[in-house]
Formats: structure tokens, C-alpha cells, sequence
């Protein structure tokens, strides 16, 4: 079992819609968790990070984090055609960070 | 702010061939790491420095891979010899803290392996 794990899509939305991006994690000793977005051929840039449980918004995007059942997720409002990208979560565990495969996100104007 | 440099941002080799990438941080940030991303995965962590000290290496292939960063400022990861399914993006990336939840990455050195 990975460590993280993703769905790797592709996902495909109009624009305005609200996007669900959706990670689990296995070990339940990890407290932070990060997502970042990816652009084709560009290196994986942070949008936010949380610590723990809870909710934590920037602008249109907002990050959850449910402990109880390890599920890591990321909302995005109005979606974009400029947020199509990869959108990557990953936690940290000790020293190391553990990333997801990557969702694939196409905002189709 | 200038962000992370990496060079060269492509290169082809043969397999057995070796080659190196340099990362260059942004200035002041203490903690470096370099990831490798296989095509469709996510980024794989391969060793995190602290100054020029390693932190963690238990993910690099200590066999064909080392890395340095000899004065805590530019750093090196060389693979000798190559392997074909060393064919990757591999990231440079740091961070102002150890703790390192904001990372930033540079833009990528594309490996190919024929």
C-alpha cells in the first residue's frame, strides 16, 4: 500500500464548477499535508499546506483534512480554464514527503 | 525573489553513460531536496539536505546515485552509471525551514536513457 494515493483522473469540468480533488493517506501518524499544482513541464508549485484536521481556505480554493478516515481533499470554486493542471497532495512523514500520482484537471471553457 | 535554478533542463544519454544536475536554492533557504519523477507519477524523494548536511538519503540508490552540497549552497546529484529507467524529471527543490511544508521546485531536468 502506497503511502498516498490519488486518483489519477483525468477530470474534466466546465468552466465555473466547483472541483473536487480527493487523496487518502496510510499512516495515520501523519500530521501535515500539502497540495500542489502542476503545469505541463513546470516544476509542482505549493497552494497550500494544513496541519492536522480541519478546514483551511486561500481565495477559491479550500483544503480538508479528515483524520478519521484519512482523506485528504481539495476544493476549488469557479474553476478556471488558466487551474487546468495537475494538482498533487503529499504529507509529511518524519523526514520524508510522500506524494500522490496526480490528478489530471481540464477547465473547458 | 529569484527562484530555484536548475541545469541543464534536458539531457539524453546512454545507458552506463553518467551524468549531473546542479540545483541552485533560493538565497537563504537552508533545506534542499531532490526528487525524482517518473512519467505519471508523483515526485519521489531521493535525499533532503540540511546546509550541507544530509538529513535523509534512504531513498537513493546509493549504488549509481550521490549528491553533495559541499558549501550549503549549490548542489549536484549525479548517477553513474545510468540505467534506462533512470529516465525522469529530476527536482530540485527547497525550503526556508526543516520542517519544509513550503517547498519550493525548480523547474526540472529532464533525464532521458537510451
Amino acid at each position: 500500500q502506497k503511502e498516498v494515493e490519488q486518483d489519477p483522473g483525468p477530470l474534466s469540468v466546465p468552466e465555473g464548477a466547483i472541483v473536487s480533488l480527493n487523496c487518502t493517506y496510510s499512516n495515520s501518524a501523519f500530521q501535515y499535508f500539502m497540495w500542489y499544482r502542476q503545469y505541463s513541464r513546470k516544476g509542482p508549485e505549493l497552494l497550500m499546506y494544513t496541519y492536522s484536521s480541519g478546514n483551511k481556505e486561500d481565495g477559491r480554493f479550500t483544503a480538508q483534512v479528515d483524520k478519521s478516515s484519512k482523506y485528504i481533499s481539495l476544493f476549488i470554486r469557479d474553476s478556471q480554464p488558466s487551474d487546468s493542471a495537475t494538482y498533487l497532495c503529499a504529507s509529511r512523514g518524519g523526514n520524508q514527503f510522500y506524494f500522490g500520482t496526480g490528478t489530471s484537471l481540464t477547465v473547458i471553457p | 525573489e529569484a527562484g530555484v535554478a536548475q541545469s541543464p533542463r534536458y539531457k539524453i544519454i546512454e545507458k552506463r553513460q553518467s551524468v549531473a544536475f546542479w540545483c541552485n536554492p533560493i538565497s537563504g533557504h537552508a533545506t534542499l531536496y531532490w526528487y525524482q519523477q517518473i512519467l505519471g507519477q508523483g515526485p519521489k524523494l531521493l535525499i533532503q539536505f540540511q546546509n550541507n548536511g544530509v538529513v535523509d538519503d534512504s531513498q537513493l540508490p546509493k549504488d549509481r546515485f550521490s549528491a553533495e552540497r559541499l558549501k550549503g549552497v549549490d548542489s549536484t546529484l549525479k548517477i553513474q552509471p545510468a540505467k534506462l529507467e533512470d529516465s525522469a524529471v529530476y527536482l530540485c527543490a527547497s525550503s526556508l525551514e526543516r520542517a519544509g511544508h513550503e517547498q519550493y521546485f525548480g523547474p526540472g531536468t529532464r533525464l532521458t536513457v537510451t
